[in-house]
């Protein structure tokens, strides 16, 4: 299977806890995404990458939140000190640059905060 | 910002057809993406339409854009028990950066 992959699928932890979660796009795709995704919502934009750059950041992405994409490859999401408002699926999508960019998903990190 | 709508529950028997309805506010929308989400997976692509486009069809799928009411709809024909799941609307902007902004989902119920 070549689509996006996530690591871990669920994480509980308790509250004060870093977490790290890490995000496969598909090969060819040089676009990025991660959203958050609370029950009975939609997901909501946290921020994307183009290759190896960070783009756009959503005012939810506290400073509590960072990204990165360091070869233009995987993604790591870390949340340091975690809150039981971070209690959340976490999805990562991908897209290939062009007119629709048409984003994929990948199952998504069920976090859980204690 | 952009305001995705859409009603929470929709319940249909199977062998009928399904119809999903979302409205959106801002009238600079790209293209207009239907994704299905089964319980405790991710999200499935299952079509988008471009917005100069009214119509799209695909296999038991058919995308309705209204542009002029912000008024975008998936029919589902044939419904099935596999078909039931939450399906989210999600919008592109022109300009609004590469990011999609999601209704709410509407959750898709198919009974015997």
């Amino acid at each position: 299977d070549t689509g996006v992959s996530q690591d871990p699928r669920h994480k509980i932890t308790k509250r004060g806890q870093n977490v790290t979660f890490r995000c496969d796009p598909i090969s060819e795709h040089n676009r990025l995404y991660w959203y958050r995704q609370t029950l009975g919502q939609g997901p909501e934009f946290l921020t994307y990458f183009q290759n190896e750059a960070q783009l756009e950041k959503s005012r939810l992405l506290s400073d509590r939140f960072s990204a990165e994409r360091p070869k233009g490859s995987f993604s790591t999401l870390e949340i340091q000190r975690t809150e039981q408002g971070d209690s959340a699926m976490y999805l990562c999508a991908s897209s290939f640059d062009s007119s629709t960019d048409t984003q994929y998903f990948g199952p998504g990190t069920r976090l859980t905060v204690l | 910002g952009e305001d995705v709508e859409q009603s929470l529950f929709l319940s249909v028997r199977e062998g009928d057809s399904s119809v999903i309805n979302c409205t959106y506010t801002d009238s600079s929308s790209t293209y207009l993406y239907w994704y299905k989400q089964e319980p405790g997976a991710g999200l499935q692509l299952l079509t988008y339409i471009f917005s100069n486009m009214d119509m799209k069809q695909d296999q038991r799928l058919t995308v309705l854009l209204n542009k002029k009411d912000k008024h975008l709809s998936l029919r589902i024909a044939d419904t099935q028990t596999g078909d039931s799941a939450i399906y989210f609307c999600a919008v592109l902007l022109t300009g609004g950066g590469n990011k999609l902004t999601f209704g709410t989902g509407t959750q898709l119920k198919v009974e015997l």
